[in-house]
C-alpha cells in the first residue's frame, strides 16, 4: 500500500546547473538563519548564515536570500557539482541558542 | 574531520540497559546541545547547556538525562528507552556571543531492541 506521512522534498539538477532550495520559516520573531548541508552518515555542516537586517548574503558558490515579508529563505548554489548532493536544512532562531530546523530538501546532482 | 567528537558512533541496547552518549569539543564554545534526528526528518532540539548549566529542556522524557561535567564535555545518559527512541543523536556546540552557527558532530546511531 501507499505510505502516509510527510516526505522529504527532493530536487534533481544536472551537473553545472544552478540549484535553488527554498525554506518557509515559522516564527516572524526569528532574527538569525542558517543553511546546513547533511551528507549521509554525517552531522549537519554549516554552509552560510544571514541576519534579519540583511536580505542577501553571498559565499563561495552559494547565496542566501531572505524575504521577511513572506517568511521565506532560499539557498542558491551556482554550478552545482556531484559533491553538492545531500540534504539541505534551514534553521531559525530568535533567542540565539534555540534553533529550529525546517523540513529539509534532498538534492541530487545528475552527472 | 568534525571539531565536535561523539562516541560511540553506533550503539545497540535493550530496553532495560543503561548507557551513555558522549560529546567533546575544544573550540572554547560555552553552549552545547543535544538533538534527536529520525530518518528523513530534521534534527529536533532536546537540551541546551549554557555555561555548563541546563538552560533549555524541550519536554524530553526523563529516561534521557543530560550532564555537562565541564565546558568541553556533554553526556547523555540513557535508561529504560523505548523502541521509538531509536534515532541519530547529534551533539552541537556554539559560541554564546552574538549570532553564531552551531557546529555538529557526526552523531551516535542508537538502536533500541
Amino acid at each position: 500500500g501507499e505510505s502516509v506521512g510527510l516526505h522529504l522534498p527532493t530536487l534533481s539538477v544536472q551537473e553545472g546547473d544552478n540549484s535553488i532550495i527554498n525554506c518557509a520559516y515559522s516564527n516572524s520573531a526569528s532574527d538569525y538563519f542558517i543553511w546546513y548541508k547533511q551528507e549521509s552518515g554525517k552531522g549537519p555542516q554549516f554552509i552560510i548564515d544571514i541576519r534579519s537586517n540583511m536580505d542577501k548574503r553571498q559565499g563561495q558558490r552559494v547565496t542566501v536570500l531572505l524575504n521577511k515579508t513572506v517568511k521565506h529563505l532560499s539557498l542558491q548554489i551556482a554550478a552545482t557539482q556531484p559533491g553538492d548532493s545531500a540534504v539541505y536544512f534551514c534553521a531559525e532562531t530568535y533567542t540565539g541558542n534555540q534553533f529550529y530546523f525546517g523540513t529539509g530538501t534532498s538534492l541530487t546532482v545528475i552527472p | 574531520d568534525t571539531e565536535v567528537t561523539q562516541t560511540p558512533k553506533h550503539l545497540v541496547m535493550g530496553m532495560t540497559n543503561k548507557k551513555s552518549l558522549k560529546c567533546e569539543q575544544h573550540m572554547g564554545h560555552r553552549a552545547m546541545y543535544w538533538y534527536k534526528q529520525k530518518a528523513k526528518k530534521p534534527p529536533e532540539l532536546m537540551f541546551v547547556y549554557s555555561y555548563e548549566k541546563l538552560s533549555i529542556n524541550e519536554s524530553v522524557p526523563s529516561r534521557f538525562s543530560p550532564e555537562c561535567p565541564n565546558s568541553s564535555l556533554l553526556n547523555l545518559h540513557l535508561h529504560a528507552l523505548q523502541p521509538e527512541d531509536s534515532a541519530l543523536y547529534l551533539c552541537a556546540s556554539s559560541s554564546l556571543f552574538g549570532d553564531q552557527p552551531q557546529h555538529f558532530g557526526d552523531g551516535t546511531r542508537l538502536s533500541i531492541l
